[in-house]
């Protein structure tokens, strides 16, 4: 069974910083891209960021670009998002999601999310 | 402002057959499949639809997906009121390099 399983939300202060971690399990990690959506408190779905199965490729939405890094590290089955100069308008449930292997791609697998807030 | 275009409500009675209309672009839903995601009230969303209109194992089949130049639809028969909730289409963006949302449309059964 496919699991993932988000850490580290909190509250922060404006230009704080936080990181995020998906701790992954129930399917090869390596082979697979991850990501990170996020969704502020009563709006839609926002993709963040995207890192490829070895680690060598991201990707990243130009409200975060500059200030937020993915990451992951293939030994712990682990995904990480740091996530720097943080401003209010990042508050939201931040969700890690499974790519897939190959194309055709998709946000098959989603975690419970953990809630950031940016606020003094 | 969503780059994909989805109605913000939708509702029906309980048996009944509604749909959910994404419409896009040449560059995203023209050039890539479409995938739907539901997300019932104080839940993470979950894969409904993938490549235009696959379910996954456990969806049923009361829930289908098509899709035709660039907008696509998400299909509902047999309304249930456990289908109350938002539902998202996604698809990739060959000109912003990034994967776009819609809006997200609020199904109500009545």
């Amino acid at each position: 069974e496919v699991q993932l399983l988000e850490s580290g939300g909190g509250l922060v202060q404006p230009g704080g910083s936080l990181r995020l971690s998906c701790a992954a399990s129930g399917f090869t990690f390596s082979d697979y891209a991850m990501s990170w959506v996020r969704q502020a408190p009563g709006k839609g779905l926002e993709w963040v960021s995207t890192i490829s199965g070895s680690g060598g490729s991201t990707y990243y939405a130009d409200s975060v670009k500059g200030r937020f890094t993915i990451s992951r590290d293939n030994s712990k089955n682990t995904l990480y998002l740091q996530m720097n100069s943080l401003r209010a308008e990042d508050t939201a449930i931040y969700y890690c999601a499974n790519l897939g292997a190959q194309p055709p791609l998709y946000f098959d697998y989603w975690g419970q999310g953990t809630l950031v807030t940016v606020s003094s | 402002q969503s780059a994909l275009t989805q109605p913000p409500s939708a509702s029906g009675t309980p048996g009944q057959r509604v749909t959910i209309s994404c419409s896009g672009s040449s560059s995203n839903i023209g050039s890539h499949t479409v995938n739907w995601y539901q997300q019932l009230p104080g839940t993470a969303p979950k894969l409904l639809i993938y490549s235009n209109n696959q379910r996954p194992s456990g969806v049923p089949d009361r829930f289908s997906g098509s899709k035709s130049g660039t907008s696509a639809s998400l299909a509902i028969s047999g309304l249930q009121s456990e289908d109350e909730g938002d539902y998202y289409c996604a698809a990739w963006d060959d000109s912003l390099n990034v994967w776009v949302f819609g809006g997200g449309t609020k199904l109500t059964v009545l």
